[in-house]
């Protein structure tokens, strides 16, 4: 399995407080992305990075900013909670030397916005 | 733009049984296309990929897929069924951008009857 962790696997917040969530990878993989997932959606882009200090919006960035200072680390921050942004999320890395393309997820974070 | 259709939201065979899941996509060239599982409250896991070459993949735990070009579908088989592969199933295809991003079909869930 490749070395994706997620931190923290589960929190509960409330509406208009700030939360971030890691990612921490150790394959120093070149891409890492942050993913909302929902019912009826499947998994969709919030941002993602192609390097340290690099970063791009997905489809669904929205009141979300993401930081990636060193390889192995990509946070993303939510700058103020609302309901809508409960969702489970998921960071995936890629860039292998071997495989550009494949992406290797995290076991995801679940976020209840109360 | 680049889309990924997965028509079936949910799926119920019996164990034993053959499984057919199906995934179109559209893009104009070949793409790169993946299959992945999800358990309850788990990540996803990589299940195969095509990239290109023999349109016949083989994946892991006994899953294979099919790329056809002419129909623009990308289905995933298993000829056996066992109760383990209850779970949740997505295709996806590589966004052809600089991002690299992967573009998901709402997934499949699979329930499996004793």
């Amino acid at each position: 399995d490749a070395g994706i962790t997620q931190s923290p696997r589960h929190k509960v917040t409330e509406t208009g407080t700030p939360v971030t969530l890691r990612c921490h990878q150790t394959e120093n993989h070149r891409y890492m992305y942050w993913y909302r997932q929902d019912p009826g959606h499947g998994l969709r882009l919030i941002h993602y990075s192609y390097g340290v200090k690099d970063t791009d919006k997905g489809e669904v960035s929205d009141g979300y900013s993401v930081s990636r200072s060193k390889t192995e680390d990509f946070l993303l921050t939510l700058e103020s909670a609302t309901s809508s942004q409960t969702s489970v999320y998921f960071c995936a890395i890629s860039g292998g030397t071997s495989d550009q393309e494949t992406q290797y997820f995290g076991p995801g974070t679940r976020l209840l916005v109360l | 733009a680049q889309s990924v259709t997965q028509p079936d939201i949910h799926i119920t065979v019996s164990e034993g049984a053959s499984l057919e899941l199906r995934c179109n996509y559209s893009y104009g060239a070949t793409p790169y296309l993946f299959w992945y599982v999800q358990s309850p409250g788990q990540g996803l896991q990589l299940l195969l990929k095509y990239f290109s070459g023999d349109t016949l993949v083989q994946g892991i735990k006994g899953f294979e897929a099919e790329f056809k070009r002419s129909q623009s579908s990308f289905n995933l088989r298993k000829p056996s069924v066992h109760w383990s592969d209850a779970a949740e199933y997505f295709c996806a295809v590589v966004a052809m951008d600089s991002s690299y991003k992967l573009i998901f079909g709402s997934g499949t869930r699979l329930l499996v009857r004793p």
